[in-house]
């Protein structure tokens, strides 16, 4: 089975502080993504990455950055956390072998910043 | 611009027969995913079409009308665990996933 853990469920922080969010996932996959959840709206892509050192923008790149320096660990930065970044965040990956490929989630995070 | 709509909530009985609706206007189509995410949990697969038609999977069947811009997820003998939201999310032309805000599935007994 696939598994991808988060590094927190649960995180309390305040404004302006910088954030990281660790995502692990152990079968070798090439893809993983970063989305937030917010009620009401679909899941957001954030940033995603199909290879070691790659990334690219999703839909809301705006005050995050990401870091991929191992091929099972992909992490989401808020430099500068605000108010409006709090939100469930979802990592996810897929094998990237077929575009198609179905992506495989992580718990979550569910971030306040206050 | 590029829409999935699906209905907010939806209650039915254990025991029952439910279908979620979900239609999309997107860029392109390279498939459709249906995920079942329980409160507080990740969303985890449940379907993906492709071609026209129906598939189905034990209690759970999904179908496709590419031409309607159209699909639904078909939930049979409803269990109480079936309790969740229910996300539809489309493969856009660039292979880029759209999804839908999710159907919370209420049931009762």
């Amino acid at each position: 089975d696939v598994k991808v853990t988060q590094s927190s469920r649960y995180l309390v922080k305040r404004t302006g502080e910088k954030v990281f969010l660790e995502c692990v996932q152990d079968m070798d996959h090439e893809n993983m993504f970063w989305y937030r959840q917010d009620p009401g709206l679909g899941l957001r892509l954030i940033y995603f990455s199909y290879d070691v050192k790659m990334k690219e923008k999703g839909d809301i790149p705006e005050g995050y950055s990401v870091s991929r320096e191992k091929k099972e660990r992909f992490s989401l930065i808020l430099e500068s956390a605000s108010t409006n970044q709090t939100s469930m965040y979802l990592c996810a990956s897929s094998s990237g072998t077929i575009v198609t490929d179905t992506q495989y989630f992580g718990p979550g995070t569910r971030l306040t910043v206050l | 611009g590029q829409n999935i709509d699906q209905p907010t909530e939806m209650t039915a009985t254990e025991g029952a027969i439910v279908q979620i609706n979900c239609t999309y206007q997107t860029s392109g189509f390279n498939g459709l995913f249906w995920y079942q995410q329980h409160a507080g949990e990740a969303p985890t697969f449940l379907s993906y079409n492709v071609l026209d038609g129906l598939e189905e999977k034990g209690r759970f069947s999904s179908f496709l009308s590419r031409s309607k811009g159209y699909s639904y997820l078909l939930l049979k003998e409803l269990q109480m665990k079936d309790s969740a939201s229910y996300l539809c999310a489309v493969l856009d032309s660039n292979y880029q996933l759209i999804w839908g805000a999710g159907t919370k599935l209420i049931i009762k007994p």
